[in-house]
């Protein structure tokens, strides 16, 4: 079946750019879909990032784009998120997700298990 | 950007009972929308899609309704597991929104 394994370190400084990982086993993440990052700040609710795709691109929370990138690496099967000029707001867990059309519905049909991201010096 | 407005913000019930969960958006949305269910420590998990649909693997007892800006879950007859936070979501103009999630507690 198909799994999602976020990665990276737990731990980043105020300023420096927070990088993570997922790692997709059991679909080519080549061959379709979209794929994307949630994150969950601790005791909050759920706020979509960005989701990316091989053939049709890229879109971003309008709030976050500036500082966002996210890109594909299909030799690896995995995608990858940084999200540069961290502050203590972007403390959260992490979610990498597969972002595809379910009927007529845009939904995150398969999550990660989450990696949480502390922002401390 | 599409607002979800979720009611109420907590639902104390107890196993057996009927809990209805609100989902308004600020704007129509059809029935572009999906419920998710998120236990503690857990990732959440797609429940409704096209706002009535069951996903894959869901009981029965789970169902959505409702169109244009107003939403509804309905969980028929409270089961100990289904004790957690669920939360509505739209994409609208390649936008993706979360409602700020409704937690089902035990009563």
């Amino acid at each position: 079946q198909v799994q999602l394994q976020e990665s990276g370190p737990g731990l980043v400084k105020p300023s420096e750019t927070l990088s993570l990982i997922c790692s997709v086993s059991g679909y080519s993440i080549s061959s379709g879909y979209y794929w994307g990052w949630v994150r969950q700040p601790p005791g909050k609710g759920l706020e979509w990032i960005a989701s990316t795709s091989q053939n049709a691109g890229t879109y971003y929370k309008t709030s976050l784009e500036s500082r966002v990138t996210i890109s594909l690496d299909t030799s690896k099967n995995q995608f990858s998120l940084r999200l540069s000029s961290v502050t203590a707001a972007d403390t959260a867990i992490y979610y990498c997700a597969r972002d595809r059309i379910v009927g007529a519905t845009a939904v995150f049909d398969l999550w990660g298990q989450g990696r949480l991201v502390t922002i401390s010096s | 950007e599409v607002v979800l407005a979720q009611s109420p913000a907590t639902l104390s019930l107890s196993p057996g009972e009927r809990a209805t969960l609100s989902c308004r958006a600020s704007q129509s949305i059809s029935s572009y929308l999906a419920w998710y269910q998120q236990k503690p420590g857990q990732a959440p998990r797609l429940l409704i899609y096209d706002a009535s649909k069951r996903a894959t693997g869901i009981p029965a007892r789970f169902s959505g309704s409702g169109s244009g800006t107003d939403f509804t879950l309905t969980i028929s007859s409270l089961e100990p597991e289904d004790f957690a936070v669920y939360y509505c979501q739209q994409r609208t103009n390649w936008l993706i929104t979360f409602g700020q999630g409704t937690r089902l507690e035990i009563k």
